[in-house]
Formats: C-alpha cells, sequence, structure tokens
C-alpha cells in the first residue's frame, strides 16, 4: 500500500513555464514533508520540505504548498529550466521513518 | 565532509546467488536506512539502522537482511536473488535523533539479476 500517492509520473514543460507536481496522504501522523530530487546516476538530494503547521515555504524557484484538511501537498517550479530535468519524489515522515511517492520524471524543453 | 558511500556502483548476479552490498555513512551520522529504487515504484523502504539495533523493517521477504557494525557502516544481504530484485539499491544515513530529519543518499548500488 503506497502510503504517499505522487502525481504525475511524468512532465514535459518548456522552459519558463511553471512545474506542478502533487501528492496526497492519509496518515495523520506525518509530521514532516520534504522533497527530493534526482539526477541521473545520483542518489536523491534533499531539495525543499515543510512541517505541516506551515501552508507554504519558498526557496527561490521551488515552493511547497501545503493543505492540511485536503492531505495534500505540491511542488512548483517557477520559471523552469533545463538543468531542473530530473526525478522529483515527495516524501512524508512519521517517527523515524520516510515514505516516498513513486517519483517524477520532469523534462524541461529548451 | 565526506558524503555517504555505497559500493559496489553496479553489479551483475545470476538467479540463486547472493549479495552483499556496503554503506559508508556520513561521518557523525548514526543511522542508515536502505531502499530499493525500480522504475514506477519510487523507493521501497527496506530497513533502517540505528546504533547497530535494526529500528524500523519494511515489507520485504526475509532474504533481505542487513546489519550495522559499530563505526555505524552498514552492509544489506539478499539471498537466493530473482530476477525482479533489479534494481538500484540506495542507502542514506541521518543523526537518527530525535527531529533527525535529513536523510542523506548515497549515489546506489545497482543490481542486475540475469
Amino acid at each position: 500500500q503506497q502510503q504517499v500517492k505522487q502525481s504525475p509520473q511524468s512532465l514535459i514543460v518548456q522552459k519558463g513555464g511553471i512545474s506542478i507536481i502533487n501528492c496526497a496522504y492519509e496518515n495523520t501522523a506525518f509530521d514532516y514533508f520534504p522533497w527530493y530530487q534526482q539526477f541521473p546516476g545520483k542518489g536523491p538530494a534533499l531539495l525543499i520540505a515543510i512541517r505541516p503547521d506551515v501552508s507554504e515555504k519558498k526557496e527561490g524557484r521551488f515552493t511547497i504548498s501545503f493543505n492540511k484538511s485536503a492531505k495534500q501537498f505540491s511542488l512548483h517550479i517557477m520559471d523552469s529550466q533545463p538543468g531542473d530535468s530530473a526525478t522529483y519524489f515527495c516524501a512524508a515522515k512519521t517517527g523515524n521513518q520516510f515514505y516516498f511517492g513513486t517519483g517524477t520524471s520532469l523534462t524541461v524543453i529548451p | 565532509k565526506a558524503g555517504v558511500t555505497q559500493t559496489p556502483r553496479y553489479l551483475i548476479k545470476t538467479r540463486g546467488q547472493q549479495v552483499t552490498l556496503s554503506c559508508s555513512p556520513i561521518s557523525g551520522h548514526r543511522s542508515v536506512s536502505w531502499y530499493q529504487q525500480t522504475p514506477g515504484q519510487g523507493l521501497q523502504f527496506l530497513f533502517e539502522y540505528f546504533s547497530e539495533t535494526q529500528r524500523n523493517k519494511g515489507n520485504f521477504p526475509g532474504r533481505f537482511s542487513g546489519r550495522q557494525f559499530s563505526n555505524s557502516r552498514s552492509e544489506m544481504n539478499v539471498s537466493t536473488l530473482e530476477l525482479g530484485d533489479s534494481a538500484l539499491y540506495l542507502c542514506a544515513s541521518s543523526l537518527g535523533g530525535v527531529g533527525a530529519n535529513v536523510l542523506t543518499f548515497g549515489a546506489g548500488s545497482r543490481l542486475t539479476v540475469l
């Protein structure tokens, strides 16, 4: 059973456009929601994260929007660049355990 | 500061064999987690070790096992390999204490089972 559901599976965006990746969860015990970025041949790396007491967090071109009542959170990449082309994973943490989404392959076309 | 080091990076095995993968965490990190990454399945949690004790275990068969040494280095073993075990195996380390939220991943060990 997938504890964190992620969509879409793949996404193609024009350079300068906005990329949006969505995640949903059911377990209300989750208390930390990170996003990881993975380039080919590399392990995932922490991109940005949010706690459920905050509705939005922005770091540069990357923003997490969090809707606690809907149990959903999303990653927005503004002014998407070809260098953003990677696989993105959302995750949720409870206790010492992380649960990851199935990943979104983002391609930014020049 | 050295990152998380996984060895070997690539390996090819045949069905029925066993394999051992190694992970050296970031210095000072006491928690090591293992994940299996396959296309379409994302990162599936295998197990987590903290101070040589398995703290959490995912939903994998007993053929998958692991251990952690006193220097926090960890190994995972897969016995009686099956074709479906072909995957990228990722190790991640963290401080492991309360509120330790940041996982740092290694580059992974890519296992191909023929």
